[in-house]
């Protein structure tokens, strides 16, 4: 098992431009979630989905979108990047069920926009 | 409102000893997690609490008091791999999304 994946690693965009973070997972869980890390900030919760077809905000929506079509994917789109969204983004799921529903984090995707 | 400090940092000696705290103030509380980081890494778990009382893991053990809205992370026999962030978040009720405090920094020296 792969876990949760993440694509691309690294990207570096200018201010207006757009793109797609892509996380995918083989866990068959029902959540997954989008989190920016920033020095000092922790990690802040920008959208998630609990089910194929979902979506819903969190902490720090604002200048992003998402889409989960497929149960195993979830995707972030930036639709015009800003200095601002220069940070880490972390994916991670975890399944509806048992008792305690650990968070599985994929490796991350390292955005610079200048 | 919903509020979870810890400290910001910490040092300590490698084999020795550290416990890094966490206080919660959340409405409503289902458990508690901690999560270890290293620099340029994803989050990984280590422990969830939700009953008071102390989860022993190897080195590393976690307890809670729920009446005091409290937990600490106990890392015995430190070494040097240990030296990360520990991530403290409190499991609410919706058992949806997690609270996250902003975490411990942990160094370990030789």
């Amino acid at each position: 098992n792969a876990g949760v994946t993440q694509t691309p690693k690294f990207r570096v965009l200018k201010t207006g431009q757009s793109m797609t973070l892509l996380c995918a997972q083989d866990m068959n869980h029902e959540y997954m979630y989008w989190y920016r890390q920033d020095p000092g900030m922790g990690l802040r919760l920008i959208h998630y989905s609990v089910g194929e077809g979902t979506t819903a905000k969190g902490e720090v929506p604002d200048g992003y979108n998402v889409s989960r079509l497929k149960k195993q994917n979830f995707l972030l789109g930036l639709e015009s990047a800003a200095p601002s969204q220069t940070s880490v983004y972390f994916c991670a799921s975890s399944s509806a069920g048992g008792s305690y529903n650990e968070q599985f984090f994929g490796p991350g995707t390292r955005l610079t926009v200048l | 409102g919903q509020n979870i400090d810890q400290p910001t940092e910490m040092t300590a000696t490698e084999g020795a000893i550290v416990q890094i705290n966490c206080t919660y103030q959340t409405s409503g509380f289902n458990g508690l997690f901690w999560y270890q980081q290293h620099a340029g890494e994803a989050p990984t778990f280590l422990s969830y609490n939700v009953l008071d009382g102390l989860e022993e893991k190897g080195r590393f053990s976690s307890f809670l008091s729920r009446s005091k809205g409290y937990s600490y992370l106990l890392l015995k026999e430190l070494q040097m791999k240990d030296s990360a962030s520990y991530l403290c978040a409190v499991h609410p009720p919706d058992n949806r999304k997690l609270i996250w405090g902003l975490g411990t920094s942990l160094a370990v020296n030789p």
